[in-house]
């Protein structure tokens, strides 16, 4: 089976500071992406990356960045955290159309 | 534009009732269509999914989906819910990029 997991489930950290969410896959797979989930606006992409050091702008790119150094590690930074950043923040990985999700994490920003 | 609409924001159901969740789409192309669960608390897990075929289209749990390519919609369905079943449903559209276009969601909630 597909495995996506995510640093933390849950995450409290105060306005302006520097944050990093990290997810890892171990399917080899290609593609990995980043979305937030806020109540009533479904799934946001932030970012994706098709390859090792590749990435995309998604919709709400705003205030994130990306890394991908390796295959399997796709990690999302929040350069100030803000208090519009409090979300929950979900990754994914991609085969053959169909996306694989992490459990997710509930970030809090104070 | 491409966009995905899931009319119902919440949907309350009895335990043993049949169960419909509509999704409708926007896509110039043939699309791929996926239907996922989110427990509550949870990652979201693949229900099923359909790229080609057979417009009936079997998944986990008990639930399937109709493709009507007339109407633009690929509506969920279980004939008879569970307690278990209670979670978010989110729909999909994509195609041959990599991004997926995702509905709002439903909520679903199951009555005793």
């Amino acid at each position: 089976d597909v495995k996506v997991t995510q640093s933390s489930r849950y995450l409290v950290k105060r306005t302006g500071e520097k944050v990093f969410l990290e997810c890892v896959q171990d399917m080899d797979h290609e593609n990995m992406f980043w979305y937030r989930q806020d109540p009533g606006l479904g799934l946001r992409l932030i970012y994706f990356s098709y390859d090792v050091k590749m990435k995309e702008k998604g919709d709400i790119p705003e205030g994130y960045s990306v890394s991908r150094e390796k295959k399997e590690r796709f990690s999302l930074i929040l350069e100030s955290a803000s208090t519009n950043q409090t979300s929950m923040y979900l990754c994914a990985s991609r085969e053959r159309g169909e996306q694989f999700f992490g459990p997710g994490t509930r970030l809090t920003v104070l | 534009a491409q966009s995905v609409t899931q009319p119902d924001i919440h949907i309350t159901v009895s335990e043993g009732a049949s169960l419909e969740l509509r999704c409708n789409y926007s896509y110039g192309a043939t699309p791929y269509l996926f239907w996922y669960v989110q427990p509550p608390g949870q990652g979201l897990q693949l229900l099923l999914k359909y790229f080609s075929g057979d417009t009936l289209v079997q998944g986990i749990k008990g639930f399937e989906a109709g493709f009507k390519r007339s109407q633009s919609s690929f509506n969920l369905r279980k004939p008879s819910v569970h307690w278990s079943d209670a979670a978010e449903y989110f729909c999909a559209v994509g195609g041959s990029n990599y991004q997926l276009i995702w509905g709002a969601g439903t909520k679903l909630i199951i009555k005793p």
